[in-house]
């Protein structure tokens, strides 16, 4: 239930796996970024955030975790559940700038 | 529910139309954003307003147009549209402009015919 490094567009999972789902973004001035997750006819939902100054940072079951040497930033949930499954996207922020990116999402779905 | 309110929910237009999307938030939050979300593309950031006032437009036609009469309601006015711009449009508002969380409506999915 992990992809480490690598972006892909769908990953499964059994229940109770760990799940981590990768982000590259681009800018190396972006400061800011967040985590959403989408559910089918809903809009986005704030999952995590994380500022540059950090490398970690834990939620409720969920981590980020941030590596600004290679622009890469992850999400990992902890015993992932059905509900679980979802659209999850990074956003990467400028802040100085104003300026926002979001990222492609990974199709996230757990297994029973 | 995220405090975000979006009408309609679905619409359906013909190129000549003209159609407003309404947004509205009961957080009091002071900045609010319409963004579109077409299939298989990442979400786009089009508009930020940050009490009341426009701070940002990405490079939209003008075909779209949005009016922040107050911090708590967003229009968007969209005019001549064409088949390409049917997609979702997502409102979303935050405390503080972008450095912090935002909280998303539940979108109006709009067809151009």
């Amino acid at each position: 239930g992990e992809s480490v490094g690598l972006h892909l567009p769908t990953l499964s999972v059994q229940e109770g796996d760990n799940s981590i789902i990768n982000c590259a973004y681009s800018n190396s001035a972006s400061d800011y970024f967040i985590w959403y997750k989408q559910e089918s006819g809903k809009g986005p939902q704030f999952i995590i955030d994380i500022r540059s100054n950090m490398d970690k940072r834990q939620g409720q079951r969920v981590t980020v975790l941030l590596n600004k040497t290679v622009k890469h930033l992850s999400l990992q949930i902890a015993a992932t559940q059905p509900g679980d499954s979802a659209v999850y996207f990074c956003a990467e922020m400028n802040t100085n700038a104003g300026k926002s990116t979001f990222g492609d999402g990974t199709t996230l779905t757990v297994k029973p | 529910e995220t405090g975000v309110t979006q009408t309609p929910r679905h619409l359906v237009m013909g190129m000549t139309n003209k159609k407003s999307l309404k947004c509205e938030q009961h957080l009091g939050h002071n900045a609010m954003y319409w963004y579109k979300q077409s299939a298989k593309k990442p979400l786009e950031l089009m508009f930020v307003y940050s009490l009341e006032e426009r701070v940002e437009n990405n490079s939209v036609p003008s075909r779209f147009s949005p009016e922040c009469p107050n911090s708590s309601h967003l229009f968007l006015h969209l005019h001549t549209l064409q088949p390409e711009d049917s997609a979702l449009y997502l409102c979303a508002s935050s405390q503080y402009l972008l450095y912090n969380e935002q909280f998303f409506g539940p979108g109006t999915r709009l067809t151009v015919l």
